[in-house]
This record gives C-alpha cells, structure tokens and sequence, in this order.
C-alpha cells in the first residue's frame, strides 16, 4: 500500500448518482491500472493506463469511465452504477516493464444502494 | 501466453504449525512470479518476488517460496503460522510477453489458534 492512496476509502451511492474515485501514486511509475475485486470472485481487471495512454478496457460498462490525465493520477468517473457495481475497487501501479512489481492502494469499498 | 493456478481456495493450520500454500503457473517465457498478501477491506501487499535470481526466495513475515522451473511451480511456506496470518494470498505470473501480470484465484489461509 505504500506509496498509492485512494480516496475515498468507503462511497455509499445510489444508483442515480454520479461519482469519482480517485487513485494518486508517489513511486514515479508510469503504468497504472483499475481492479474490480467482488466478493466470491477473482480479481478483475477494469482498465491499464501506459504513459497516460489507455491500452486496456476489460469490456467493462460504459457507466464507468476511466480517466488518467497524468501519469501519477488516475480516476475512476462513476454513474447509473447498479448494485451488483458493489465492490472493492483497487487501484495499482508499476513501471511499464513487464517483470516490475505492482503495487497497490488500499481500495475503495463501494456499496451501491 | 501466461498463467497461474492456486491449488487450494482454502487452506486450514493451527498457530505453531507450517503453512503451505500452492502455485503453479505457466508461461511463454521466462516469468516474475509474485506472491501477495491481502488482509480484509485492504489493498494487496506484496510479500515476495522472484525474477530469475535465486530461486529461494525469502520475503517478509518469515515467509518465503521456491521457484521450480521443471514442476512450473512456485509454492508459498512459512515455518510457524501466526494468527495474524490469516488472509487472502494471491500468486501472480507476469512474462516478457505481457505488461499485464495474471492473479490466481487465491488461497484463504485460517489460522486456528
């Protein structure tokens, strides 16, 4: 977790509602990356951002929307979310090399009502 | 092409005794392998890396894991669990052929005490 936050660490949302999660990493890496992580399932990757630049959208809805306007910040634009959206969602970064450890922040509990 | 399985989605010891938890994994190339930490509502935490070094490799909390290239395995052990090991582990492979590194499943560890 060090080195990568999140915030906000809990959201409670209704399903009308528009939201941002926001993911800041300190380390000077360039690649960075969206996790959906439910209960009872495996890990899910949402979206991978290299130098700023989308290289991967997991076919996730269109009611998320990532953004990355630099390479130490990433967002997550949230809405019309469903609650089966309700999740832990974990934000990860690394140099873009392929052997390079991942690091990750400690995640945002979202519960969709 | 890469991947990973973890062997047990549960594993069960008594505080004092050794934990062992199984991976195996395959890859196009010469893989990093990683194995993570994840305690409940927290981000993930990486407690060891092995990436073509010594194929022992100690990581932190007394852990460590063996790299066996003619088993394609990279198997997780402690000598004496801790309660505050229980968790979730997660092993994860990432080769030359990938910027995206692959998770297991992962392994619930109980620690009885």
């Amino acid at each position: 977790e060090t080195g990568v936050t999140q915030t906000p660490r809990h959201l409670v949302m209704g399903m009308t509602n528009k939201k941002s999660l926001k993911c800041e990493q300190h380390l000077g890496h360039n690649a960075m990356y969206w996790y959906k992580q439910s209960a009872k399932k495996p890990l899910e990757l949402m979206f991978v951002y290299n130098f700023k630049e989308q290289t991967e959208n997991n076919s996730v809805p269109s009611r998320f929307s990532p953004e990355c306007p630099n390479s130490s910040h990433l967002f997550l634009h949230l809405h019309t979310l469903q609650p089966e959206d309700s999740a832990l969602y974990l934000c990860a970064s690394r140099l873009y090399t392929s052997t390079d450890t991942q690091y990750f922040g400690p995640g945002t509990r979202l519960t969709v009502l | 092409a890469q991947s990973v399985t973890q062997l047990d989605s549960h594993v069960s010891v008594s505080e004092g005794t050794p934990v062992l938890l199984r991976c195996n994994y395959s890859s196009s190339y010469s893989p990093s392998l990683f194995w993570y930490v994840q305690h409940p509502n927290k981000g993930l935490q990486l407690l060891l890396k092995y990436t073509s070094a010594a194929t022992l490799v100690k990581g932190i909390n007394g852990f460590e894991a063996e790299f066996k290239k003619s088993e394609t395995s990279f198997h997780l052990t402690k000598p004496s669990a801790h309660m505050s090991d229980a968790a979730e582990y997660f092993c994860v492979v990432s080769d030359g052929g990938s910027y995206i590194p692959t998770f297991g499943r992962g392994t619930s560890l109980i620690v009885h005490p």
